[in-house]
């Protein structure tokens, strides 16, 4: 079973516009919570994460909003641009294991 | 840096053949992971080394399938005999300490078992 729920299963954006990809974990023990992205014939790369200790964390046009109370965490990603299209995996961590979510497709619009 | 290097890339082979993934984890790191990915069941963890010792083996689907990483450079995972369901893209996944913080995935090898 997957410990963390990710959606939507796809989307796309236009460029310029905003991607919005959510996720809700039941565990409380995660204490780390990564993105990573992933082109077509590549491996996952760290995008961007945060500790549950802070509620947003932005890096470029990429941010995490994270709510403690909710168990909820999201990833926003502003003026989306083509080379944004990939695959989105959402993560949480406890001690050396990554548990991830089942992904998102982003496709850009040019 | 060269990052993670796994090899083959492409593997195709017939049900009931032995199969051998191979890979490099970073200089320095002292982690190392293999995942799974398939459409139905995502990224599943396979085994997690540290020190060159496995740590945690509980994601092994069955006793088909081994791994060793024999020195801190080097890892196998061996499928056999090798099953169509066991078609899949294998990553191996390296990190500098046993905190999951950031772990560094190579390329993937893209196995199938016809």
């Amino acid at each position: 079973q997957q410990q963390v729920k990710q959606s939507p299963q796809s989307l796309i954006v236009q460029k310029g516009g905003i991607s919005i990809i959510n996720c809700a974990y039941e565990n409380t023990a995660f204490d780390y919570f990564p993105w990573y992205q992933q082109f077509p014939g590549k491996g996952p790369a760290l995008l961007i994460a945060i500790r549950p200790d802070v509620s947003e964390k932005k890096e470029g046009r990429f941010t995490i909003s994270f709510n403690k109370s909710a168990k909820q965490f999201s990833l926003h990603i502003m003026d989306s641009q083509p080379g944004d299209s990939a695959t989105y995996f959402c993560a949480a961590t406890a001690d050396y294991k990554l548990s991830f979510g089942a992904g998102t497709t982003v496709t850009v619009r040019a | 840096d060269a990052g993670v290097i796994q090899s083959p890339r492409h593997e195709v082979t017939e049900m009931g053949q032995e199969v051998t993934l191979r890979c490099k984890p970073i200089s320095g790191h002292n982690s190392l992971f293999w995942y799974r990915q398939t459409m139905m069941r995502g990224l599943e963890l396979l085994i997690y080394f540290n020190n060159n010792v496995p740590i945690d083996d509980s994601g092994m689907p069955e006793d088909r399938f081994s791994a060793k990483m024999p020195n801190a450079s080097f890892s196998t995972l061996k499928i056999q005999p090798s099953e169509p369901r066991d078609s899949a893209v294998y990553f191996c996944a390296s990190s500098q300490d046993r905190a999951a913080d950031t772990q560094y995935f190579g390329p993937g090898t893209r196995l199938t078992v016809l």
